[in-house]
């Protein structure tokens, strides 16, 4: 099974800033790797597939980075909707999917 | 626009099967290639991959559910379900039904439902 770790578990940052969250997987998934952020009480939107394409609506503020088993979430200037948690997913191993355990982003 | 709803027992007892179904309205279950998921959630915790079905009826287990998993599709009523057998209080969660896309989206939840709280106590 690949296992996914994000860090750090939670992170306090203010609007404006640059935040980056990092997913790394157990062994090399390539690019099968995607982004979901998650307000409390709402399911998760998907925001990155393919590690580093924007799903469509989503603004331009998110990026991602990496391949392998290093990845990278990064809010550009961080806006008041989003503070949420953020989960990677693996799906390299498709039919198996995982995802990571989130990172909390909240206000400092 | 694709919508998914979530819809059954909030409580179930220890030892009996919780069952969930997930109506797809904004378009047919059957039409492209896709993929009708299950994943759970428990309070204060991460995102558990259940299973999914294809149109076609095949279905992907979580290798540690897959002696209690069943996913089925009712494609006239544009539904897919979910029973789990054997619960217990650790089958506590919040269930979600999600479109998983194709090619690039292999594997990947575009669409979400709402979720639902299913509670396992006595």
């Amino acid at each position: 099974d690949i296992q996914m770790t994000q860090s750090p578990s939670s992170v306090s940052a203010s609007v404006g800033d640059r935040v980056t969250i990092t997913c790394r997987a157990s062994q090399g998934i390539s690019s099968w790797l995607a982004w979901y952020q998650q307000k409390p009480g709402k399911a998760p939107k998907l925001l990155i597939y393919a590690a580093s394409s924007l799903q469509s609506g989503v603004p331009s503020r998110f990026s991602g980075s990496g391949s392998g088993t290093d990845f990278t979430l990064t809010i550009s200037s961080l806006q008041p909707e989003d503070f949420a948690t953020y989960y990677c997913q693996q799906a390299n191993s498709f039919p198996s999917i995982t995802f990571g355990p989130g990172t909390k982003v909240d206000i400092k | 626009q694709v919508q998914l709803q979530e819809s059954g027992p909030g409580l179930v007892k220890p030892s009996q099967t919780l069952s969930l179904t997930c109506t797809v309205s904004g378009g047919s279950i059957s039409s492209g290639s896709y993929y009708w998921s299950w994943i759970r959630q428990p309070a204060g915790k991460g995102l558990e991959w259940i299973g999914r079905i294809y149109t076609s009826g095949s279905t992907n287990y979580n290798p540690s559910l897959k002696s209690r998993v069943t996913i089925s599709v009712d494609t006239s009523k544009n539904q897919f379900s979910l029973k789990l057998s054997s619960v217990t209080a650790a089958d506590t969660a919040v269930y979600y039904c999600a479109r998983e896309g194709g090619g690039i989206l292999t594997g990947l939840a575009d669409y979400w439902g709402q979720g639902t709280l299913v509670t396992v106590s006595s």
